[in-house]
């Protein structure tokens, strides 16, 4: 299964509104990323919280962590249309070795 | 850099046939992946490689896959012989390390028929 997971699984706003998108992991973490997908495109990097940090803030982007709830949220605040996108939480596989994904919410932005 | 580089953007296969996907990584990165994304089961890892070298193929659905990284420049993916079951986007991504962030290519859209 996997160790990240999204929710809601979908999300539609209007312009000026802001998201709200958590995740649960399964294990324990060294830091947990989010990444943005567009339609057709590849995935891009948002933001990586360390598991010692509790909120982390990039432009109109806050992520926060809950290491003992395994718990991780993304705000995005005064939404824009262009926020349109799917966002992925991506954690470490328990092995160790790569970044593993959820299935990511799909926000809908509208104007 | 120019990115993760990865070709064809789409292929459209009749089944049975060989596929080969390619990548060119960020010069630099010791890292990298290869992931399959479906709507029925998100993104999947597949293989991962350290150096040129697989240090993860558990991901790896069947015998008929496979990668390589002959070099710290290109990486490809084969499937062969290809099936139906097999369409998706596959995506290469490369990082410093495993655990940093990892960068993208646009994707190979594989449609087997």
């Amino acid at each position: 299964s996997q160790q990240g997971e999204e929710d809601p699984q979908a999300l539609s706003i209007q312009e000026g509104e802001n998201a709200t998108m958590n995740c649960s992991y399964k294990t324990s973490i060294n830091n947990l990323q989010w990444y943005r997908q567009n339609s057709g495109r590849g995935l891009v990097h948002l933001i990586l919280i360390r598991s010692n940090e509790r909120e982390k803030h990039s432009g109109r982007l806050r992520v926060t962590l809950d290491t003992s709830k395994k718990s991780s949220s993304l705000l995005i605040t005064a939404s824009r249309a262009a926020d349109t996108a799917s966002y992925f939480c991506a954690v470490l596989n328990q092995a160790g070795t790569a970044l593993i994904f959820g299935k990511g919410t799909t926000l809908s932005v509208s104007s | 850099d120019a990115g993760v580089i990865q070709s064809p953007r789409h292929e459209v296969t009749e089944m049975g046939q060989e596929v080969t996907l390619r990548c060119k990584p960020i010069s630099g990165h010791n890292s990298l992946f290869w992931y399959r994304q479906t709507m029925m089961r998100g993104l999947e890892l597949l293989i991962y490689f350290n150096n040129n070298v697989p240090i993860d193929d558990s991901g790896m659905p069947e015998d008929r896959f496979s990668a390589k990284m002959p070099n710290a420049s290109f990486s490809t993916l084969k499937i062969q012989p290809s099936e139906p079951r097999d369409s998706a986007v596959y995506f290469c991504a490369s990082s410093l390390a495993q655990h940093t962030e990892a960068f993208f290519g646009q994707g190979t859209r594989l449609t087997v028929v």
